[in-house]
């Protein structure tokens, strides 16, 4: 069965602390994203990955980075929470730019900064 | 700049009836995609429709899309109380924007026995 493994469910930090969440898919799948999910905004595309090393910026990339060293994981950091950072992270993949059967998302991580 | 406007936001309806969701967005795209998300837990991919006229059915659910009226709907007949999900539709923005995703702000639904 298809997964995408977020590292962590829940997640309390800081203001001002270096936040790394880890997204690991082992579906050999080209395409990594991150996304925040806001009651009554949807889903906002932080970054995005096609390739290893690759990187693009999405919607809302401003006070996040990314890393994609390996073709299975995909991280986001945030350099220096704050508390609008707050939210609910959702990582996905897809086996092409132009999925046919849709994203596989992971479980979430729900950050709060305090 | 290409909106998504799902409405309504949140549905309250009883079991046994029926209900459309609706999906409008505002530039010219061939693909979208349904996803299902219950409380606390992640989205689950419902339908991708694929062209204009494309319709897709799964139990109770059915979705379509109209690429001319740049609308999708998700239609709920004879609701059961397992469908209490949030739905949320999701467009694709084609080849210039790398096929990213645009999405609706969901819609929250809760059938009541």
């Amino acid at each position: 069965d298809v997964k995408v493994t977020q590292s962590s469910r829940y997640l309390v930090k800081r203001t001002g602390e270096k936040v790394f969440l880890e997204c690991v898919q082992d579906m050999d799948h080209e395409n990594m994203f991150w996304y925040r999910q806001d009651p009554g905004l949807g889903l906002r595309l932080i970054y995005f990955s096609y390739d290893v090393k690759m990187k693009e910026k999405g919607d809302i990339p401003e006070g996040y980075s990314v890393s994609r060293e390996k073709k299975e994981r995909f991280s986001l950091i945030l350099e220096s929470a704050s508390t609008n950072q707050t939210s609910m992270y959702l990582c996905a993949s897809t086996e092409e730019s132009r999925s046919l059967y849709g994203y596989t998302f992971g479980s979430g991580t729900r950050l709060t900064v305090v | 700049e290409l909106k998504v406007e799902q409405n309504p936001l949140f549905l309250s309806m009883q079991e046994g009836k029926n209900y459309t969701i609706y999906c409008n967005y505002s530039t010219t795209s061939d693909r979208l995609y349904w996803y299902r998300q219950d409380p606390g837990k992640s989205l689950e991919s419902l339908f991708v429709l694929l062209s204009n006229g494309a319709v897709k059915q799964e139990g109770r659910l059915m979705a379509s899309l109209d690429t001319k009226a740049r609308l999708s709907t998700l239609h709920i007949t004879a609701a059961v109380h397992d469908l209490s999900a949030t739905y949320f539709c999701a467009v694709d923005m084609g080849m210039d924007s790398n096929y990213q995703l645009i999405w609706g702000a969901g819609t929250k639904l809760i059938i009541k026995p």
